[in-house]
């Protein structure tokens, strides 16, 4: 089961952007990393995946090195509906391959 | 489309007491799951179907959390009986395609609270 380590917070203002890094060392062959983010009072709501290299679509991007051992979600221009927890996964086969770490809480200033 | 549904949205009972939590998936998904939140333990998966059918019920706690899907529209949570440190939000996801790999669309949660 890859873990996956992320920072707890992060702090921006508006207009900046904000990149979160996510570790996932032991990450399997199969695995695909994916990003959710989290309003408070809501259920998740997916961002993006990826495999390898970079991911783009039309609110975020994702870039993962050649090792895969790591990737960073690229958020641009955030703004203050951006203030959310982020969720990085590694997503696999296997038991229980559908952990949501701890999140990062991202908090936008004005 | 009306998205995942859930209800009850908020469920306040008493420890013993058996607690049952519903989940529409959205038309046309293929797969289901079940998860809790707490803030001690973050958001945990308790059980997935495909096709109606349970592919990894892993994550149930315990004896006392059953899950069934008898058909593609409709799936429950059951605890019998419920505990206080059964308290937490449970969310219900679906997502179009079988498998974890896809995108999840997560319903808004029932908030369980067992006192």
């Amino acid at each position: 089961l890859a873990k996956t380590t992320q920072p707890i917070s992060m702090d921006s203002y508006e207009g900046q952007e904000v990149n979160i890094t996510c570790s996932h060392n032991n990450i399997a062959t199969n695995d695909y990393i994916t990003w959710y983010q989290q309003f408070p009072s809501q259920g998740p709501r997916f961002i993006i995946q990826g495999y390898k290299t970079k991911v783009t679509n039309e609110v975020a991007s994702l870039f993962i090195p050649a090792d895969r051992k790591s990737s960073t979600l690229s958020l641009p221009r955030v703004s203050l509906s951006d203030t959310a927890v982020y969720y990085c996964l590694v997503v696999g086969t296997g038991r229980r391959a559908l952990t949501f770490g701890s999140g990062t809480r991202l908090q936008v200033q004005p | 489309d009306a998205g995942v549904i859930q209800s009850p949205r908020h469920e306040v009972t008493e420890m013993g007491q058996e607690v049952t939590l519903r989940c529409k998936p959205i038309s046309g998904h293929n797969s289901l799951f079940w998860y809790r939140q707490t803030m001690m333990r973050g958001l945990e998966l308790l059980i997935y179907f495909n096709n109606n059918v349970p592919i990894d019920d892993s994550g149930m706690p315990e004896d006392r959390f059953s899950a069934k899907m008898p058909n593609a529209s409709f799936s429950t949570l059951k605890i019998q009986p419920s505990e206080p440190r059964d308290s937490a939000v449970y969310f219900c996801a679906s997502s179009l395609l079988a498998g974890r790999y896809n995108e999840q669309f997560f319903g808004p949660g029932t908030r369980l609270t067992v006192l």
